[in-house]
């Protein structure tokens, strides 16, 4: 069975372009949740995303969105990068219910210059 | 709002010893779930061990098991027979017990070294 599967697993940004990242959960799991983690913040939650819906939101500007679509798979964008959004950015899928676990992905590096 | 404490930054331990790390969480909630996760350089997030609140049993994976105390909050795990494998950051995670709350708040981290 695939895990989850982010792409690309590293990116360079300059401050002011926009970017979108990719995951894909594991088969079956229909929950997305996106996290930013850096040295300083620690594991941020961004928002997590069920049925093409986003169903929870952390607590981040307006300029980190994300989607869903119905073959599960998501996407996250990060508009007018700044040099603080550079970081790790994980997906974590679950199956939906009380004791759905999450699994995560490898995550995708952004270095914004 | 829900939080996790994790007071030891770093720990070290020789191989084949017992070493604890240790987790404070606060939360007016009864019931919620308790992670261990552990992220290895490769980057990837692994669950090491889950702990439902209902439960008064401490669960245990193999080497692995932790001491849930629910009165005082706190959510330490064991690592028996450390080998060198077990070297990552260690995350400790709550997660309400809520259907549809997936959303994980997690501690700073405890980095461990195994020392051969």
């Amino acid at each position: 069975k695939a895990g989850v599967t982010q792409t690309p697993r590293y990116l360079i940004k300059t401050r002011g372009q926009q970017v979108t990242l990719s995951c894909s959960p594991i088969s079956g799991h229909r929950s997305v949740s996106w996290y930013q983690q850096t040295p300083g913040q620690g594991l941020q939650f961004l928002f997590e995303y069920f049925s093409e819906t986003q169903r929870n939101k952390g607590n981040f500007p307006g300029r980190f969105s994300g989607r869903q679509f119905s073959n599960s798979r998501s996407e996250m964008n990060v508009s007018t990068l700044e040099l603080g959004d550079s970081a790790l950015y994980l997906c974590a899928s679950s199956l939906v219910g009380f004791s759905g676990e999450a699994f995560f992905g490898q995550g995708t590096r952004l270095t914004v210059v | 709002a829900q939080t996790v404490t994790q007071s030891q930054p770093e720990m070290s331990v020789q191989e084949a010893e017992t070493v604890t790390l240790s987790c404070t969480y606060d939360t007016s909630e009864s019931d919620y779930y308790l992670f261990w996760y552990k992220q290895p350089p490769s980057r990837q997030m692994i669950l090491v061990i889950r702990q439902e609140a209902y439960k008064q049993q401490n669960a245990t994976e193999n080497r692995f098991s932790v001491n849930f105390q629910k009165a005082a909050k706190s959510f330490s795990l064991k690592i028996s027979d450390s080998q060198l494998g077990d070297a990552a950051m260690y995350f400790c995670a709550y997660r309400r017990l809520v259907q549809g709350a997936q959303k994980l708040v997690f501690g700073q981290g405890t980095r461990l070294t195994i020392n051969p």
